[in-house]
């Protein structure tokens, strides 16, 4: 069944350039966090937002940022690529900011060469 | 430090052949460890959800338990379409963080 969304499923981008992956959360949830995730680990926090303001943010350099729009969607940017960029980045939607279930999308593959 | 640690890395079952995956940590105060499947290429998909010492959940063929320390995922009499990646994660931090720590996953296997 249809929860999260992420576009495009598939990018590939220059060293240096800039990239804006989009999310749609699950209906019902207002709470949208980003992870990456290098291939054969597990997913690694990016930063999380609750009423379009950030709430949490690991550890990853001001390169990436995101917002979150009033219908609780979601985009996460990061600009001045590098090749380490390169990852799985997946969406997850969660109602509140407790320790609630996180439904995760598909993801976007994002490869930069 | 928060962390989550899954072993084995890799496991190989044949069809009936039943098994655990175990996942350990170290987290400030438990407020969920949560199970997910992963396959190739797609987001993880969520199993289950634990939060007190002693709970279990079961989901067809699979059954998560938890103690204080660990979590394991036992698998009865798999079959190929069990195959995938087995990750469990925890809430990093304290305070009302929802954002999820990995383990860096169980790869599973499973042939007839």
């Amino acid at each position: 069944d249809a929860v999260v969304t992420q576009s495009p499923t598939h990018l590939i981008k220059t060293r240096g350039q800039q990239v804006t992956l989009r999310c749609s959360p699950k209906s019902g949830h207002d709470t949208v966090s980003w992870y990456q995730q290098a291939l054969g680990q597990g997913p690694q926090f990016i930063f999380q937002y609750y009423e379009e303001e950030e709430r949490q943010r690991g550890n990853f350099p001001d390169r990436f940022s995101g917002h979150q729009f009033p219908n609780y969607s979601s985009e996460l940017n990061v600009n001045a690529l590098l090749l380490g960029d390169s990852a799985l980045y997946l969406c997850a939607s969660s109602h509140g900011q407790g320790t609630n279930i996180q439904y995760f999308g598909a993801g976007t593959r994002l490869s930069v060469l | 430090e928060d962390q989550v640690t899954q072993s084995p890395e890799a496991l190989r079952l044949q069809e009936g052949e039943s098994s655990s995956l175990n996942c350990s940590y170290t987290v400030s105060g438990l407020r969920g460890l949560f199970w997910y499947r992963q396959d190739p290429g797609k987001g993880p998909e969520f199993l289950f959800t634990l939060y007190s010492a002693g709970e279990e959940k079961e989901k067809e063929r699979l059954k998560a338990t938890l103690t204080k320390k660990e979590s394991f995922l036992h698998i009865t009499a798999p079959k190929p379409e069990d195959s995938a990646t087995y990750l469990c994660a925890g809430p990093l931090g304290t305070g009302t963080a929802s954002k999820l720590t990995f383990g860096t996953g169980t790869r599973l296997q499973v042939t007839l």
